[in-house]
C-alpha cells in the first residue's frame, strides 16, 4: 500500500470557478476525513466518512462545499464558486475503525489551493 | 466538546539538548491523544498516540509522551535533539468513537547547531 494519495498537489484557480480534489485512502481503512489547514494553524475538521456514509460535517463547510465517497473507496471534495478565503491546504486522512488501538490518522500530502 | 492548547508556538533548542513541547487538552470524557509531525511541504505524520494502557508512550524517532490525567497534559519529549527534528509538531485530541480529532495550532521546533 502506498499510503494516502491526494490529487492534485497544487491548484490555482480564479475566484468563482469550481474545483474538485481527490483522495485515495489506505485500502483497508474504512474511515476517511477531510481537514483544512491555513498558515499558522492546525488542521480544522471538515467532514468524515465511514465507508460510503458521510456521518459528520462541520459548520465550517458551507453549502458551496460537497464531499462524496462512492463505494467507500476514494473520496472527492468539491468547492463551488471559489472565494479567496478558500485558499488553504486541504488534507485527507484515513484510519481504521472499531478498536481505539486503530485510531490515529494517516495523512496524505495535501492539496494546496490558491484562489486568485 | 474537546480542545487542545499548545504552549509556545516556537521552541528553539541546541542540537543534543532536551526537547519539551507542551500540550494541554480539555475533554468531557477520557481522551485519546496524539502527536503529529509536519515537515515542510509534507503532510502530517503520526509520531505517537495514547489510547489505552500505559500512560508513557513511545513513538518514532526517539520521541515519547506521558498522559497525565490530573494535569490534563500530554507533553512531548526527546532527550537529545537532532537537526532532523526541526519541523512543526501538532497535538490532537479525540474523544468520540468517530475518531474525529481536534488539533492544536502547532509548535515549530528549531534546532540550532
Amino acid at each position: 500500500d502506498t499510503g494516502v494519495s491526494q490529487d492534485p498537489r497544487h491548484k490555482i484557480t480564479k475566484r468563482g470557478q469550481n474545483v474538485t480534489f481527490r483522495c485515495d485512502p489506505i485500502s483497508e481503512h474504512n474511515r476517511l476525513y477531510w481537514y483544512r489547514q491555513t498558515l499558522g494553524q492546525g488542521p480544522e475538521f471538515l467532514t468524515y466518512f465511514q465507508n460510503e456514509a458521510q456521518l459528520e460535517k462541520s459548520r465550517l463547510l458551507s453549502d458551496r462545499f460537497s464531499a462524496e465517497r462512492p463505494k467507500g473507496s476514494f473520496s472527492t471534495l468539491e468547492i463551488q464558486r471559489t472565494e479567496q478565503g478558500d485558499s488553504a491546504m486541504y488534507l485527507c486522512a484515513s484510519s481504521g475503525g472499531g478498536d481505539p488501538a486503530n485510531y490515529g490518522y494517516t495523512f496524505g500530502s495535501g492539496t494546496r489551493l490558491t484562489v486568485v | 466538546a474537546q480542545s487542545v492548547t499548545q504552549l509556545g508556538s516556537h521552541v528553539s533548542v541546541s542540537e543534543g539538548a532536551l526537547v519539551l513541547l507542551r500540550c494541554n487538552y480539555s475533554s468531557s470524557v477520557p481522551p485519546y491523544l496524539f502527536w503529529y509531525v509536519q515537515y515542510p511541504n509534507q503532510g502530517l505524520q503520526l509520531l505517537l498516540k495514547y489510547t489505552t494502557g500505559a500512560t508513557l508512550v513511545k513513538g518514532i524517532n526517539g520521541f515519547e509522551a506521558e498522559f497525565k490525567k490530573s494535569e490534563t497534559s500530554f507533553h512531548l519529549t526527546k532527550p537529545s535533539a537532532h537537526m532532523s527534528d526541526a519541523a512543526e509538531y501538532f497535538c490532537a485530541v479525540t474523544n468520540t468513537n468517530a475518531g474525529k480529532s481536534t488539533f492544536g495550532d502547532g509548535t515549530t521546533l528549531t534546532v540550532k547547531p
